[in-house]
């Protein structure tokens, strides 16, 4: 069946670094990838979007890789800050319309 | 404002009584979502609907029931036969069609039934 890891322990880091998460798959071959934040209690919020045929993309200090070989997606804050801290979901999506299937999240916290 | 929302903020049921959960949005998105979120877990599809009038179960949609009578609206039932119905639920509309269009979600209700 079809599996979605995130790391499901915190990854806890000090302002200013940089913070990579992970998305893993198996038994899936996603055409896109999708990254979402979500706050305690709130809804989640779309962040980035990425095409099996792209390696890399950007927005901010935000940066998402697809590696379709490892089936691994990384998530990338730089410059963290506190204002960063949440819980990170990543949704592979096929080519069969809008069916996202959601990770279980990874809380990230970054100090001061 | 456009947007999507969801009400109650907090729902407290008894056991055995059907619940319905509202979702209205105004972004004019055709597809609507209902998943369901426990403590420490990822979002559950439960229902979604592409159209007015059309709905497809998701991956847990047993003990739960929608409609679509309207392009705005996809109301959820929790019914008395959904085993473990204490959730965080929260529904989700987007534009309609092959492309992956971001996920507009709304910002949840807190269901306890006791």
């Amino acid at each position: 069946s079809q599996k979605i890891e995130q790391n499901s322990e915190a990854l806890n880091i000090q302002e200013g670094k940089t913070a990579t998460l992970t998305c893993n798959y198996t038994n899936y071959s996603p055409a896109y990838l999708q990254w979402y934040r979500q706050d305690p209690g709130r809804g989640p919020v779309f962040l980035l979007l990425i095409r099996e045929n792209e390696k890399e993309k950007r927005k901010e200090r935000l940066k998402v890789t697809f590696d379709t070989t490892l089936k691994q997606s990384l998530f990338h804050i730089t410059a963290s800050q506190p204002a960063d801290s949440a819980t990170y979901l990543c949704a592979p999506l096929n080519n069969a319309g809008n069916m996202l299937t959601f990770g279980g999240g990874t809380r990230l916290m970054v100090k001061p | 404002d456009g947007g999507i929302t969801q009400s109650p903020k907090y729902l407290f049921r008894k056991e055995g009584q059907n619940v319905t959960l509202s979702c209205e949005q105004n972004l004019n998105h055709d597809a609507m979502y209902w998943y369901r979120q426990d403590p420490g877990q990822g979002l559950r599809l439960i229902y979604y609907s592409q159209i007015v009038n059309d709905f497809q179960k998701g991956d847990i949609a047993e003990g739960y029931s929608v409609s679509r009578e309207k392009k705005e609206s996809f109301p959820l039932t929790v019914t008395s036969a959904q085993k473990n119905p204490t959730a965080f639920y929260l529904c989700a509309s987007s534009r309609s069609g092959t492309d992956p269009y971001e996920q507009y979600f709304g910002p949840g209700t807190r269901l306890t039934v006791t």
